[in-house]
């Protein structure tokens, strides 16, 4: 079935260096993508979204890149620091119910 | 600013039981969710309120039912509890879906649910 997915569960990266989060989604009329980051025993928070008619979309520290040939997206975080650790969660949003669906997550830990 | 507030944070239940989890909002938002995490898992969608008045199935409705009883809050119930849903459940809310200008969700702290 369609599916929002992530390509690895766990991502361990150094501090100071950039993160890359993968995620593949498999619904081609999703017009619509959200990342989240869940911090332990807390509920989820928006950190950045991105409609499809964009390529690209930077925050502060965050930028999240969509790929629509491949339909993969991308969750990059610049100089990660130990208050990054976390799963993150890419979202999207199917149609025109605006549902929106999320993906397994990733969690990411940050080596010192 | 309290904005998502969930009750209870904790319940443990005998299988067969109802319960009913509250969540109410005071971002003056139109849309409303409830979703479930279960262990290692992603959040999946149970039923969702696109404003008051409204409700529509998500991914995942059986053995849940809700209540949009105002703008502010929207309540899920549990009518005969199942081992199967014992889970973190979160409540969220949005302004307009994702057809405002952005569809962030803001979500409650969680209500973490046991079913014996």
């Amino acid at each position: 079935g369609e599916s929002v997915g992530l390509h690895l569960p766990t991502l361990s990266v150094q501090e100071g260096d950039n993160s890359i989060i993968n995620c593949a989604y498999s619904n081609s009329a999703s017009d619509y993508f959200i990342w989240y980051k869940q911090e332990s025993g807390k509920g989820p928070q928006f950190i950045i979204d991105i409609r499809s008619n964009m390529d690209k979309r930077q925050g502060q520290r965050v930028t999240v890149l969509l790929n629509k040939t491949v339909k993969h997206l991308s969750l990059q975080i610049a100089a990660t620091q130990p208050g990054d650790s976390a799963v993150y969660f890419c979202a999207e949003s199917r149609g025109r119910d605006d549902k929106i669906i999320f993906g397994k997550g990733t969690r990411l830990h940050i080596l010192p | 600013n309290a904005g998502v507030t969930q009750t209870p944070k904790f319940q443990v239940l005998k299988t067969g039981q109802s319960m009913t989890l509250q969540c109410a909002q005071d971002m003056n938002h139109n849309s409303m969710y409830w979703y479930r995490q279960d262990p290692g898992m992603g959040l999946r969608l149970i039923y969702y309120s696109a404003s008051e008045g409204t409700t529509d199935k998500g991914e995942v409705p059986n053995g849940y039912n809700v209540s949009r009883l105002n703008k502010r809050e929207f309540s899920l119930r549990l009518e005969s509890a199942a081992p199967s849903q014992t889970s973190v459940y979160f409540c969220a809310s949005s302004q307009d879906g994702t057809s405002g200008v952005t569809g962030e969700l803001f979500f409650g702290e969680g209500s973490r649910l046991t079913v014996l």
